[in-house]
């Protein structure tokens, strides 16, 4: 089975450009995450939807960001406009309801803001 | 509120010694779960293993074990005959038993493994 698939894996821009980031979940997992991990931070929590639903976003940083779930294969991480301070990377992970709680995450995606 | 510790920022030590990664965890639930993460250079997360706050029984998995101690909020990584290739950040982390799945990490150990 196909794991949790990001792209891109690599991200450059410049300050003020919109930044779109894209998961693919693993099939069948209701449950996705989006969670930034910085030097200064770690692995922080931004965003998590279950059913497509967002359920808790108290860690989106500000309103420059925002996540969909259009359907249960595909979810967006935007930023608009982007900053150099969300120079990060960006992971995905999805999770089953039915299960344990184990989340499986994705490769991540490097995001420069230049 | 919810947090993890991982005291030990980095540990270097030399192929075949033994090491123990710490892991201390606060909560107010009575039911939870603990895992392991590791992050090789290579940077993707890998899910190691979980553990229920009520099976305070010690796991072994080839040179892994895992040590929980409820009355301690401990739950602490051991390698045996450590590797270069487990050279990685590992990763402790907590989340409710039920309900919300919110993992709540700690900062991370780095984990160097010299020949």
């Amino acid at each position: 089975d196909a794991g949790v698939i990001q792209s891109p894996r690599h991200e450059v821009t410049e300050m003020g450009q919109e930044v779109t980031l894209r998961c693919k979940p693993i099939s069948g997992h209701d449950y996705l995450f989006w969670y930034r991990q910085t030097m200064m931070r770690g692995l922080e929590l931004l965003i998590y939807f279950n059913n497509n639903v967002p359920i808790d976003d108290s860690g989106m940083p500000e309103d420059r960001f925002s996540a969909k779930m259009p359907n249960a294969s595909f979810s967006t991480l935007k930023i608009q406009p982007s900053e150099p301070r969300d120079s990060a990377v960006y992971f995905c992970a999805s999770s089953r309801s039915t299960g344990t709680g184990e989340q499986y995450f994705g490769p991540g995606t490097r995001l420069t803001v230049l | 509120a919810q947090k993890v510790t991982q005291a030990q920022t980095e540990i270097s030590v030399v192929e075949k010694e033994d090491v123990t990664l710490d892991c201390v965890y606060e909560t107010r639930d009575t039911t939870y779960y603990l895992f392991w993460y590791k992050q090789p250079p290579s940077g993707e997360l890998v899910f190691l293993i979980r553990r229920n706050s009520f099976d305070e029984q010690n796991e072994i998995s080839g040179r892994y074990s895992w040590n929980f101690q409820k009355s301690t909020s401990s739950f602490n990584f051991t390698i045996t005959a450590s590797q270069v290739v487990d050279s990685a950040v590992y990763f402790c982390a907590l989340s409710p038993l039920q309900g919300a799945q919110k993992l709540v990490f700690g900062q991370g150990t780095r984990l160097t493994i010299n020949p």
